[in-house]
Parts: C-alpha cells; sequence; structure tokens
C-alpha cells in the first residue's frame, strides 16, 4: 500500500516556540490534509490542500501542497498548550485516504 | 449537518469474550464507512472499509470482522476477543471519494485483560 513517511516522530517544545512538521511520499496525491488527535479523542481535520503548491492558513497554523504533490508540511506558530497531541498527514487516493504516522507534540509550559 | 455517533468510549473485556462495537452517521447517505485501530500512541490502523451495505474489504486479516446492516451503520465484532486487540478503534466517514477528507467518531477505548 501506499506510505506516508511523517517527521519527527516526537516533538517536545516550549511554550511560544514554533513547530515545524512534514511529509513525503513516493507517489504523487492531489489532495494533502493534515489532523490533530487530542489524547482519547478521534482525528480532527485541521487543514485541507487541493493544489500543488497551495499554502493556506488556519489561525496559527499554516500548511502548503508541495509542488512535486508528493509532499506536504505544517507549522504552527507560537505554540501553546493545548496544542498537545498527535498530528496526522493524510494523502487522498482514489478511493480512500493514506494516513502518515504521526508526529506527537508535547508543549512544555 | 452530518454526525457520526461511535459508542462504547470505553470497554474493558475479558479474553475470549465477544466483542460487538456500533458506528452510526446522520445527515448523508451513501456514506463510505471505515474501522480503524490505534495502538497506544501510535498511527492509524485500516481495518476495514464498507462503500455500501454488505460490502465489506478487509485491510488486515485477524481475529475481527465487520457488518454493515444498514447504509449508516457499521459494526465492529469478533466471536473471541484476544488480548492484542486490545486498542483504541475509530469509526469515520467520508463522502465516495474520500479527498475532502474523513470524518472520525470519538473512539472506543477496548482493553482486554
Amino acid at each position: 500500500g501506499q506510505q506516508l513517511n511523517q517527521s519527527p516522530q516526537s516533538m517536545f517544545i516550549q511554550e511560544g516556540e514554533d513547530v515545524s512538521m512534514n511529509c513525503t511520499s513516493s507517489s504523487i496525491f492531489n489532495t494533502w490534509l493534515w489532523y490533530k488527535q487530542d489524547p482519547g479523542e478521534g482525528p480532527v481535520l485541521l487543514i485541507a490542500l487541493y493544489k500543488a503548491g497551495e499554502l493556506t492558513s488556519n489561525g496559527r497554523l499554516t500548511a502548503q501542497f508541495g509542488i512535486t504533490r508528493k509532499d506536504s508540511f505544517l507549522n504552527i506558530s507560537a505554540s501553546i498548550p493545548s496544542d498537545v497531541g498527535i498530528y496526522f498527514c493524510a494523502a487522498a487516493g482514489a478511493n480512500n485516504l493514506f494516513f502518515g504516522t504521526g508526529t506527537r507534540l508535547t508543549v512544555i509550559p | 449537518s452530518q454526525t457520526i455517533h461511535q459508542w462504547p468510549a470505553t470497554l474493558v473485556q475479558p479474553v475470549g469474550s465477544p466483542l460487538s462495537l456500533e458506528c452510526t452517521v446522520e445527515g448523508t447517505s451513501n456514506p463510505n464507512l471505515y474501522w480503524y485501530r490505534q495502538a497506544a500512541g501510535r498511527g492509524l490502523q485500516l481495518l476495514f472499509y464498507s462503500v455500501g451495505i454488505g460490502q465489506i474489504s478487509s485491510e488486515v486479516p485477524q481475529n475481527l470482522s465487520a457488518s454493515r446492516p444498514q447504509d449508516r451503520q457499521f459494526i465492529l465484532s469478533s466471536k473471541k476477543l484476544l488480548l492484542s486487540d486490545s486498542g483504541f478503534y475509530l469509526c469515520a466517514w467520508s463522502v465516495l471519494s474520500g479527498g475532502d477528507g474523513y470524518t472520525f467518531g470519538s473512539g472506543t477505548r477496548l482493553t482486554v485483560v
């Protein structure tokens, strides 16, 4: 099956710092998405990207759809304690969605 | 608006007991439905998906089965649970193509003891 390589696997940062994570694939996709999973909850969609090169923001979050259509990154600026959770990238195939392995973010107050 | 309901939220079951987790979607018709399992602190493993009533595709051979008796109902079952079945189970739905992403339920934490 398709594999999305997501990195880093985990991050420990101080409150107020910026965060960057990325996702790469050997295949081309037409849609990239980023999800956040709070502890004990299901993942929730943060940002969806539909066009190569597209840069989209949602508050302190910014995500980009790579120009090659094989990668995407997510930035979080000025992190706060509630940013804690697992972030998943996802890329849409013809009939399903492939998920990255997740980045576990810990924010130290 | 569309909503997805998943229950129970937590479950503790003995080894060898049966399992039935239920997921229902409201506000949409003919959704694609999915069951995922997530081991502690790890990624999402697709277990089953369904594109219609009675249509089930299995991604991983295992001790579990799925059924879709109604358009917006998806059930995950086991006849005899194993310790390795413990985990966080997530149901999700999408429109046919999946290009708009999946909407997840709130999950069921299953502990097999």
